[in-house]
């Protein structure tokens, strides 16, 4: 257990329904970052929160998809419409970086991800 | 973008063999990071290497920042089952981690 939590841990969903998933980082971390995984494959980057600014996001986030960190705690990541293409594991990951924003360490840990399919 | 080429894709060993996997980039990385995922879990940081060059070990694992910062690798001695997963390698940017396609060890007791 690393400390990030991940709800729920599997979402069966039909194509065309939204789906919203919860991270709940290392309390002290301020940035939280958002990954995708699909089978065989390494996680891929989505976006990432520096306390509750949204920083950067991928291209792979598309119109349909959209995070949150209100209170620069937990996060909630909603997809819009789901289509079949959407199934993978949704991973989420914090760390601490100093007041500058800077990370001298780049040591994320991980959460047990959100496993999603979408029939 | 940035990929990493990890190598090699899969490998089954017999239990006590020592294992060797590798990570190489097209782009330079001031960070390199290797990580263990089990099956229907997220990944889990194994070592952190921050300056070209560095060997550091944590218990039978051993790790390598290349010298040009755009390879490393990883070695485990007398593999146990346990040690069975997915290695990934992982390169750090500014604010993101690009990852490799995993080694998939197989263990055989």
């Amino acid at each position: 257990d690393t400390g990030v939590s991940q709800d729920p841990r599997h979402k069966i969903t039909k194509r065309g329904q939204n789906v919203t998933f919860r991270c709940d980082p290392i309390s002290e971390h301020n940035r939280l970052y958002w990954y995708r995984q699909t089978l065989g494959q390494g996680p891929e980057f989505l976006t990432y929160f520096q306390n509750e600014a949204q920083l950067e996001k991928s291209r792979l986030l598309s119109d349909r998809f959209s995070a949150e960190r209100p209170k620069g705690s937990f996060s909630t990541l909603e997809i819009q419409r789901t289509e079949q293409g959407d199934s993978a594991m949704y991973l989420c990951a914090s760390i601490f970086t100093g007041t500058s924003g800077r990370s001298d360490y780049n040591e994320q840990f991980f959460g047990p991800g959100t496993r999603l399919t979408v029939l | 973008g940035q990929q990493l080429n990890q190598s090699p894709q899969s490998m089954f060993i017999q239990e006590g063999e020592d294992v060797s996997m590798n990570c190489t980039s097209s782009s330079i990385f001031n960070t390199w990071l290797w990580y263990k995922q089990d099956p229907g879990e997220g990944p889990v940081l194994l070592i952190a290497l921050y300056k070209a060059g560095e060997l550091t070990s944590n218990g039978r694992l051993t790790a390598q920042f290349g010298i040009t910062r755009k390879d490393s690798f990883l070695n485990i001695s007398a593999s146990i089952p346990s040690d069975v997963g997915i290695y990934f390698c992982a390169g750090a940017g500014s604010y993101q981690l690009t990852f490799g396609k995993g080694t998939k060890l197989s263990v055989i007791p």
